[in-house]
């Protein structure tokens, strides 16, 4: 089985500066995929940003962007120019590929971000 | 856009009924996901599909069901709900077969109350 921890409960940033999210995960698996996703309030689950564990390079979606550390298992990520629709609640989450096709994901417990005005 | 509807945004029960929790995604998806959402502990996978009348446990099954007659729609299914079971419920798709094979679409989420 595989866990993902997320160790911020709670962060707080002035708009425009950057924020960092952190998250680590534990498995034994080799194939896999990391994912970032966020949660308005009052709204609907949307993906931030997905990383598949045999690539080296860090995914990058705009002003989103991992820092993947695979030996480490550590899969940050960074909000740059950060606005205040950016306030929400972000997952990190684990989903193994196994032959038949994809896995549930495993959540973290998740990290309330605010930016404030 | 893939839209995936979940029947009720909030319901209320009696300990003790019987609850259908019903989903419908639009985009032909093969795989379905049911999960539970609670403060400081994230979501947790209860089970999911593969296929019609395919299903496999999650990483908290008990006290729950599933159904999947048709490849559209999933049904959680509470068989005596217990108010432990209060939470918010949230359905998921996916298809292997696209450009973003494992991108999970969500609900908006059901809201679910056991009194």
């Amino acid at each position: 089985a595989q866990t993902v921890t997320q160790s911020q409960p709670e962060m707080s940033v002035q708009e425009a500066e950057t924020v960092t999210l952190s998250c680590t995960y534990d498995t034994s698996e080799s194939n896999y995929y990391l994912f970032w996703y966020k949660q308005p309030p009052s709204r609907q689950m949307i993906l931030v940003i997905r990383q598949e564990a045999y690539k080296q390079q860090n995914a990058t979606e705009n002003r989103f962007s991992v820092n993947f550390q695979k030996a480490a298992k550590s899969f940050s990520l960074k909000i740059s120019d950060s606005q205040l629709g950016d306030t929400a609640m972000y997952f990190c989450a684990f989903m193994k590929i196994s032959g038949g096709g994809a896995d549930g994901l495993t959540f973290g417990k998740g990290t309330h971000l605010i930016i404030q005005p | 856009d893939v839209k995936v509807t979940q029947s009720s945004r909030y319901l209320v029960k009696r300990t003790g009924e019987k609850v259908f929790l019903e989903c419908v995604q639009d985009m032909d998806h093969e795989n379905m996901f049911w999960y539970r959402q609670d403060p400081g502990l994230g979501l947790r996978l209860i089970y999911f599909s593969y296929d019609v009348k395919m299903k496999e446990k999650g990483d908290i099954p008990e006290g729950y069901s599933v159904s999947r007659e048709k490849k559209e729609r999933f049904s959680l299914i509470l068989e005596s709900a217990s108010t432990n079971q209060t939470s918010m419920y949230l359905c998921a798709s996916s298809a292997p077969g696209t450009s973003r094979p494992y991108e999970q679409y969500f609900g908006p989420g059901t809201r679910l109350t056991v009194t």
